[in-house]
């Protein structure tokens, strides 16, 4: 069976702080593919990243980096420098190479900076 | 940019009401998804739809939820008798493809609060 887990249900940061928010999966599948999704207040998921399993390398875009660690199933996002926008529930997602692109949602965490 | 479309945005109905949710795909896309966040909580998978059959659907999509794909744009989410529980946001999302390279986009939300 697919599983994501998000230990951290809620994490408080003041501004320009860095934060890390962790992500570990399960699978037994050897092709598979990792995403994080923002949700804001309003509502809306917004596509963060999509990395798939053959692709090791950490991906940095602006003050966002994800760290993919195969070895210990983890998928890790950090925002640096964090912002009052950044405040939200950040989704990891799990999704297999078949099928019709089901994603396996972890529970979230919440994200609030202060300013 | 193109974007997937809800209405509504927030409906509240009656326990045993018959509700339907409207979304209108990107216009090229293929495949259709209907997925579920009850408040506070993570996102589930409840259908997906393609060639105008159902592909696949997860055990909460039980006989009082139909998918319909009525005319060339809209897709279609029936709830036939509302219960407390169905009391969420309902997130449809489509994709061109179904590969690696088919990323879902999802729309806004639709907020369905039954009382």
């Amino acid at each position: 069976a697919q599983k994501v887990t998000q230990a951290q249900t809620e994490i408080s940061v003041v501004e320009k702080e860095d934060v890390t928010l962790d992500c570990v999966y399960e699978t037994r599948d050897t092709t598979y593919y990792l995403f994080w999704y923002k949700q804001p207040p309003s509502g809306e998921l917004v596509f963060l990243i999509r990395r798939n399993s053959f692709d090791e390398q950490n991906e940095i875009s602006g003050r966002y980096s994800w760290n993919f660690q195969k070895s210990t199933s983890s998928f890790n996002f950090t925002i640096t420098a964090s912002q009052v926008v950044d405040s939200a529930v950040y989704f990891c997602a799990l999704r297999m190479n078949t099928g019709f692109q089901k994603l396996v949602f972890g529970t979230g965490t919440r994200l609030l900076v202060s300013p | 940019e193109p974007e997937v479309t809800q209405t509504p945005s927030h409906q509240v109905t009656q326990m045993g009401q018959e509700v339907i949710l409207r979304c209108v795909p990107i216009s090229n896309h293929l495949y259709f998804y209907w997925y579920r966040q009850i408040l506070g909580q993570k996102v589930e998978f409840l259908v997906s739809f393609y060639n105008n059959e159902i592909s696949e659907k997860s055990e909460i999509f039980d006989d009082q939820f139909s998918v319909e794909r009525p005319d060339g744009s809209n897709f279609t989410l029936k709830i036939r008798s509302t219960k407390l529980e169905d009391s969420a946001m309902y997130f449809c999302a489509s994709s061109e493809e179904r590969g690696y390279t088919g990323e879902l986009f999802f729309g806004e939300g639709s907020r369905l609060t039954v009382l």
